[in-house]
């Protein structure tokens, strides 16, 4: 049972555009969705997360969107550089994120110059 | 350098062998996951530990046993390899259980 489904599989944006991933979940329990982001070679990296008391959360040009009521929640990558080129998880977990991660199967963005 | 140290970095073998996977966490953490990553399955929790009990079960087959020592550090036993288990695995550490996971450079295992 996949309890993160994550989409694309795959994103190729020119650089300077808005890049858009979406994660949606079942478990009404969860309550902590971090993003990953892991570069070729390397292990995942935490990017950026969220709780669901808040419906947005920004840092630099990474954006967390949350809709509680929908279940889902999406990463914008404003002014997508060719160095954002990685691979991305959402991930989710409950009581707070003191509990195991579930991880979606990931999107490979790719930034074209 | 996460702090996370996974050796080794890569490892080859054949079917029917047992390898050992180690992580060292970062300091202070004390709690130590494993994953699985794939190409078509993501990455798949397996095990967990937490200061040397373990604490949450995930997809981890019969064939596969880890441990997490009094000085932390966690070990991944694989036996009975076949070639599906080819993959990376990556180690994970954080403070807490689940929060800020910290994750190592993986081992690339290859099973011929």
């Amino acid at each position: 049972q996949q309890q993160v489904k994550q989409s694309p599989q795959s994103l190729i944006v020119q650089k300077g555009g808005i890049s858009i991933i979406n994660c949606a979940y079942e478990n009404t329990a969860f309550d902590y969705f971090p993003w990953y982001q892991q570069f070729t070679g390397k292990g995942p990296a935490l990017l950026i997360a969220i709780r669901p008391d808040v419906s947005e959360k920004k840092e630099g040009r990474f954006t967390i969107s949350f809709n509680k009521s929908a279940k889902q929640f999406s990463l914008h990558i404003m002014d997508s550089q060719p160095g954002d080129s990685a691979t991305y998880f959402c991930a989710a977990s409950k009581n707070s994120g003191y509990s195991t991660l579930t991880f979606g199967k990931g999107t490979m963005l790719l930034v074209s110059p | 350098d996460s702090g996370v140290t996974q050796t080794p970095k890569h490892l080859i073998t054949a079917t029917g062998q047992r390898v050992t996977l180690r992580c060292s966490p970062r300091s202070g953490d004390l709690s130590v996951y494993w994953y699985q990553q794939s190409l078509d399955q993501g990455l798949q929790f397996l095990i967990q530990y937490y200061n040397g009990e373990e604490r949450a079960k995930g997809n981890i087959l019969e064939r596969f046993s880890a441990q997490q020592f009094p000085d932390l550090h966690s070990e991944l036993n694989l036996s009975s390899l076949e070639l599906g288990d080819s993959a990376l695995y990556f180690c994970a550490s954080s403070v807490e259980i689940g929060y800020g996971y910290t994750f190592g450079s993986g081992t690339r295992l290859t099973v011929v």
